[in-house]
């Protein structure tokens, strides 16, 4: 079965600055794709970024990149000049090729982004 | 384009009554999930479906739940009777499917319910 971890509860970063939230996942299947959702203080969930397991470059999106190792089984997702409305819980998933995108989610990292 | 449309955003009932959660995906999707939020389990998928059939309804707590999707632009979530350890945030999200890995769920606005 499919498993996320995330192994940072909260993170602390100042605005302007880059960050990493970590996430490592598990299978034993050799197509899948990780996501990355932010889910702001008012709750909605917001899709990120998508990475592929057989995409030959690490995702970007705007001030998104995923840092994406395979055989390491990380895919961190990196905010680059983070800003004050990042503030936010982030979280990592994990799609399942056999079912119909299926998602698996990690339990969420809290970022904080100071002034 | 409108998202995905959930209603209510927000439930506050009692325990023993029924409660009905709305979902309409986005135009053109054709998979709908139904997810709940809590601070213990964290997001846990319910059920989802695929052309309107339910594909995998393993992660539906028990015969209290129900979930119906009569057509491609909406479905139902039926708790019946509620109690208070069902008081969570429910998301709908949909996607289309054809079988490309980057193919993205999108989330509603998810519904706020408090079993009293």
């Amino acid at each position: 079965a499919q498993k996320i971890t995330q192994t940072q509860p909260g993170m602390f970063v100042q605005e302007k600055e880059a960050v990493t939230l970590d996430c490592t996942y598990d299978t034993s299947d050799p197509s899948y794709g990780l996501f990355w959702y932010k889910q702001p203080s008012s709750g909605e969930m917001i899709f990120l970024i998508y990475q592929g397991s057989y995409d030959q470059q690490n995702a970007t999106e705007g001030r998104y990149s995923l840092n994406f190792q395979k055989a390491r089984k990380s895919a961190n997702l990196v905010i680059s000049a983070s800003q004050l409305g990042d503030s936010a819980m982030y979280f990592c998933a994990m799609r399942d090729p056999w079912g119909f995108q299926k998602l698996v989610f990690g339990t969420g990292t809290r970022l904080l982004v100071s002034p | 384009d409108a998202g995905v449309i959930q209603s209510p955003r927000h439930e506050v009932t009692e325990m023993g009554q029924e409660v009905t959660l709305r979902c309409k995906p986005i135009s053109g999707h054709n998979s709908l999930f139904w997810y709940r939020q809590t601070m213990m389990r964290g997001l846990e998928l319910l059920i989802y479906f695929n052309n309107n059939v339910p594909i995998d309804d393993s992660g539906m707590p028990e015969d209290r739940f129900s979930a119906k999707m009569p057509n491609a632009s909406f479905s139902t979530l039926k708790i019946q009777p509620s109690e208070p350890r069902d008081s969570a945030v429910y998301f709908c999200a949909s996607s289309h499917s054809s079988g490309r890995p980057g193919e993205t769920q999108y989330f509603g606005p998810g519904t706020r319910l408090l079993v009293l």
